[in-house]
């Protein structure tokens, strides 16, 4: 069964780096059939694609967000990270990862998405 | 940019009867080469990550109850819970995946009248 689980602080303060990491276990991130990728929802609020990545060396980012969003991967971990610059308080949310169905090589649709997890910008 | 726009923003439905919600995109996500629409549902109850019900726009998700079904082509789109179960009390998203944005649709909440 794949499962994803997030780590990471759940208070960041602002102009400063948010940094989570996803494990991902009952799959591997080589596999080349798919995309791992950030998702994240500011509370009470809808869904927003951040960016996501295929092990075969593509990697997306919503370009809203491409000028401070980073997506790197450890494969002796099964894990993948996201680093994010210059939080303010628009970046409070909870944040998810997920598996994306690969189509075309692009990423599609979630089929699996961790828990999530809280992330507040505030000093 | 694809905007997604659902409504209504809420319902309440009585347990057993239909409830529907409508999702319109700004531009076609129909690909004509494959003729698939790349528009898929989730459904997110409270302090819950999203579940995937559909995709394809009409295709169930391995697990889904047949009460979930999905319809529409191009730019509308209609999610149906034949028989509204307590269970089924969420927030229900579309999204297109056809662009690099993999927008969603504001959510639709279902609560029980």
């Amino acid at each position: 069964q794949l499962q994803l689980q997030e780590s990471g602080p759940g208070l960041v303060k602002p102009s400063e780096t948010l940094s989570l990491t996803c494990t991902v276990s009952g799959d591997s991130v080589t596999t080349s059939n798919n995309h791992w990728g950030w998702i994240r929802q500011p509370p009470g609020k809808g869904l927003e694609y951040i960016g996501s990545f295929s092990y075969s060396g593509n990697t997306y980012y919503n370009p809203t967000l491409t000028s401070r969003v980073t997506i790197s991967v450890d494969t002796s971990k099964n894990q993948f990270s996201l680093r994010l610059t210059s939080l303010t308080a628009a970046d409070t949310a909870v944040y998810y990862c997920a598996r994306h169905f690969d189509d075309y090589s692009l990423p599609r649709y979630s089929d699996y998405w961790g828990q999530g997890t809280l992330v507040t910008v505030s000093s | 940019d694809i905007v997604m726009t659902q409504s209504p923003d809420s319902l309440a439905v009585s347990l057993g009867e239909r409830a529907t919600i409508n999702c319109k995109s700004s531009q076609s996500v129909l690909h004509s080469p494959n003729n698939k629409n790349y528009l898929a549902w989730y459904q997110q109850k409270p302090g819950q990550p999203p579940k995937l019900l559909i995709h394809w726009a009409s295709t169930r998700e391995s697990g889904v109850p047949d009460r979930f079904s999905g319809s529409g082509s191009g730019t509308d789109f209609t999610l149906t819970i034949s028989s509204l179960q307590a269970e089924d009390v969420a927030v229900y998203y579309c999204q297109e995946y056809i662009s690099a944005l993999l927008t969603f649709g504001g959510g639709t909440k279902v609560e029980i009248k």
